[in-house]
């Protein structure tokens, strides 16, 4: 069973619209939750990290549900700037600080005119 | 200011051949990692040094060997490079919590 699972797309989604990607993870011990964007031949970047009590940062709202080890993330009113892959990423499994990330394969969104 | 740096940016290098790439951070950060991400683009962490100390090895050929002179550098040096070594390779640094990457060295074996 894969550690960070996500549906690899491509989403194609119009301007404006709404759109929700969502990731699972396999170990329940995991601490820390985080969306990163990765644009074609670029580094990743952090997008967000993901609370249980749900947080919200402009148009992208991430979510966790940890008795579901479920990952949520909502871009509302999508931009063509929003084309990228959406990585979901667990890590701390022992809750040290220098555990590393664990990465899903990434969701691929493309944003239409 | 580059916060995480690394230098190739491309690398392209015959099969058997040793190569290195080299990290450096001016974040202060304490944790340093070394990242692959393969042709499928699935990025997978290989090594973590924390404050010049080896944390996290998985399981990576023994061809690949990290070395920390000092915690704001983690450079990684391949022996004996093979086709399937082929890849992006990113740096990334922490101090515990949220992580910032290089921008990546394309190798690719011929």
């Amino acid at each position: 069973r894969k550690e960070v699972e996500q549906d690899p797309g491509p989403f194609n989604v119009p301007e404006g619209a709404t759109v929700a990607f969502n990731c699972t993870y396999s170990n329940s011990a995991s601490q820390s939750f985080f969306w990163y964007r990765q644009d074609c031949r670029k580094e990743p970047k952090l997008l967000m990290s993901v609370y249980s009590s749900g947080n919200e940062d402009g148009r992208f709202t991430a979510q966790l549900n940890r008795a579901s080890q479920y990952i949520s993330l909502l871009i509302r009113d999508s931009k063509l700037s929003d084309s990228a892959t959406y990585l979901c990423v667990v890590t701390g499994y022992s809750g040290g600080g220098a555990d590393g990330l664990t990465f899903g394969k990434g969701t691929h969104l493309i944003i239409q005119p | 200011d580059t916060a995480v740096s690394q230098t190739p940016k491309y690398l392209v290098t015959q099969m058997g051949n040793d190569k290195s790439i080299k990290c450096e951070q001016n974040l202060g950060h304490d944790t340093m990692y070394w990242y692959k991400q393969d042709s499928k683009k699935f990025l997978k962490i290989m090594f973590s040094y924390n404050n010049k100390e080896l944390i996290i090895n998985e399981t990576v050929p023994n061809r690949f060997s990290p070395k920390s002179p000092d915690k704001a550098h983690l450079n990684l040096h391949i022996n004996s490079l093979e086709l399937g070594d082929s890849a992006v390779y990113f740096c990334a640094s922490s101090p515990g919590r949220g992580y910032t990457f290089g921008s990546g060295t394309r190798l690719t074996v011929v």
